[in-house]
């Protein structure tokens, strides 16, 4: 069975950084596109960031552009998620979720998920 | 950008009930949608894909069905542990937006 094991949340103040990272397992990690969707307290989803196979692509919501960025070790089997300048509003459990088809020219479904990470922002 | 509306926002329900819910595409997204279950404290997990697609290991109680901008997901004969949040999500097009949800409570 898939694996998608989360780490990095935690408390940071407003303007601060924190690097999230999902470590992969039980598949090949270097075929997928992965992506990142977050879900504030008692909220719904929210799509945030998709990177392609090698590294080479990567897409963002709007409200992260320009603040965080999505990347990926396949040496080590691992995505990551660098957030800056985070505000109260970055405040969310953020899940790390596999692409069931990593093409472009295929629809974009979340087939496995981690256990997520919780991210507060507070001062 | 696509958006996505679900409703109800909950509803009530005994164990061997029918739950129909339903999610509304803003643009044609053809049969590119999935739903997904999600009880607390616990990730989302993948129940159907393309509109009407069961997942490896869904019960069949679960189905869905719709296109274009109309979807539904319909649950048979409630089960206990169905009871829980349900979120659509299109798959068409970036940003892959998800509707608001469902949650199915105990009547």
């Amino acid at each position: 069975e898939v694996q998608l094991v989360e780490s990095g949340g935690g408390l940071v103040q407003p303007g601060g950084s924190l690097r999230l990272s999902c470590a992969a397992s039980r598949f090949t990690f270097n075929t997928y596109w992965m992506h990142w969707v977050r879900q504030a307290p008692g909220k719904g989803l929210v799509w945030v960031s998709r990177i392609n196979i090698d590294g080479s692509r990567t897409m963002y919501s709007d409200s992260v552009k320009g603040r965080f960025t999505i990347s990926r070790d396949n040496a080590e089997n691992t995505l990551y998620l660098q957030m800056n300048s985070l505000t109260v509003e970055d405040t969310a459990v953020y899940y790390c979720t596999r692409d069931s088809y990593s093409s472009i020219t295929y629809p974009t479904y979340f087939d496995s998920w981690g256990q997520g990470t919780l991210v507060t922002v507070s001062s | 950008d696509i958006q996505m509306t679900q409703s109800p926002s909950s509803v009530s329900a005994s164990v061997g009930d029918r739950v129909t819910i339903t999610c509304r595409a803003s643009l044609s997204i053809k049969t590119w949608l999935a739903w997904y279950q999600q009880k607390p404290g616990e990730a989302p997990k993948l129940l159907i894909y393309s509109a009407s697609n069961l997942q490896s290991g869904v019960p069949s109680r679960f189905s869905g069905s719709g296109s274009e901008t109309d979807f539904t997901l319909t649950i048979n004969s409630l089960q206990p542990e169905d009871f829980a949040t349900y979120f659509c999500q299109q798959a068409n097009s970036f940003p892959f937006a998800f509707g608001g949800g469902t949650k199915v409570e105990i009547k």
